[in-house]
């Protein structure tokens, strides 16, 4: 069961490139999360979604879009990268609203960097 | 947007001693998780509390909800080197946006 997948793990950007951070669960969990983690924070939320087409900004989205197509699939894109959007990338997914008996899973993490 | 407060920052114990750790917030939350992070890793969820005054263990983990609903805190009783790593308080109030509220977490270190 390889629950939360992102990819790629590490990656660098110059100012002003596009890219998008991939993210999939197998779990058939409706609700899934993008988070970045800056150093000696605590995990800020960019975007999330309940569900395949429906998704909704966080506290931190200026600079981001994402996309539900299917379940299992939320990418998040990042058009013209800034020195700001440095950062440790995590997405998650819940079977609940509020985070379910589980809490979330959460996956390993995509670290990025805009030079 | 909502805060936890998280303290301590930042620990330095002797293996085996007892470890404890706090969040607080100005809000009520009615959800309180409790997660580890390792190094490179995602959090992981080590204790979900879904009631005020609800106390709940997990091996030598033990947490509670507040009976405010504005608190909560982790013990880890008889440290082992594994514990080594950032716990983090998460609360969720349940209304607005579904995602949960981080403290900035407390970051583990056991001196053997």
């Amino acid at each position: 069961n390889a629950g939360v997948t992102q990819t790629p793990k590490f990656r660098i950007l110059k100012i002003g490139q596009s890219m998008t951070l991939q993210c999939t669960q197998d779990m058939n969990h409706n609700y899934m999360y993008w988070y970045r983690q800056d150093p000696g924070m605590g995990l800020k939320l960019i975007y999330y979604s309940v569900g395949a087409g429906i998704t909704d900004k966080g506290e931190v989205p200026n600079g981001y879009n994402v996309s539900r197509s299917t379940t299992e699939d939320f990418p998040l894109r990042l058009e013209l990268a800034a020195p700001s959007q440095t950062s440790v990338y995590f997405c998650a997914s819940s079977p609940l609203r509020q985070g379910g008996n589980y809490g979330y899973t959460f996956g390993s993490g995509t670290r990025l960097t805009v030079v | 947007g909502q805060q936890l407060n998280q303290s301590p920052q930042s620990m330095f114990i002797q293996e085996g001693e007892d470890v404890s750790m706090n969040c607080t917030s100005s809000s009520i939350f009615n959800t309180w998780l409790w997660y580890k992070q390792d190094p490179g890793e995602g959090p992981v969820l080590l204790i979900a509390l879904y009631k005020a005054g609800e106390l709940t263990s997990n091996g030598r983990l033990t947490a509670q909800f507040g009976i405010t609903r504005k608190d909560s805190f982790l013990n880890i009783s008889a440290s082992i080197p594994s514990d080594v790593g950032i716990y983090f308080c998460a609360g969720h109030s349940g209304g607005g946006a579904d995602g949960l509220t981080f403290g900035k977490g407390t970051h583990l270190i056991i001196q053997p």
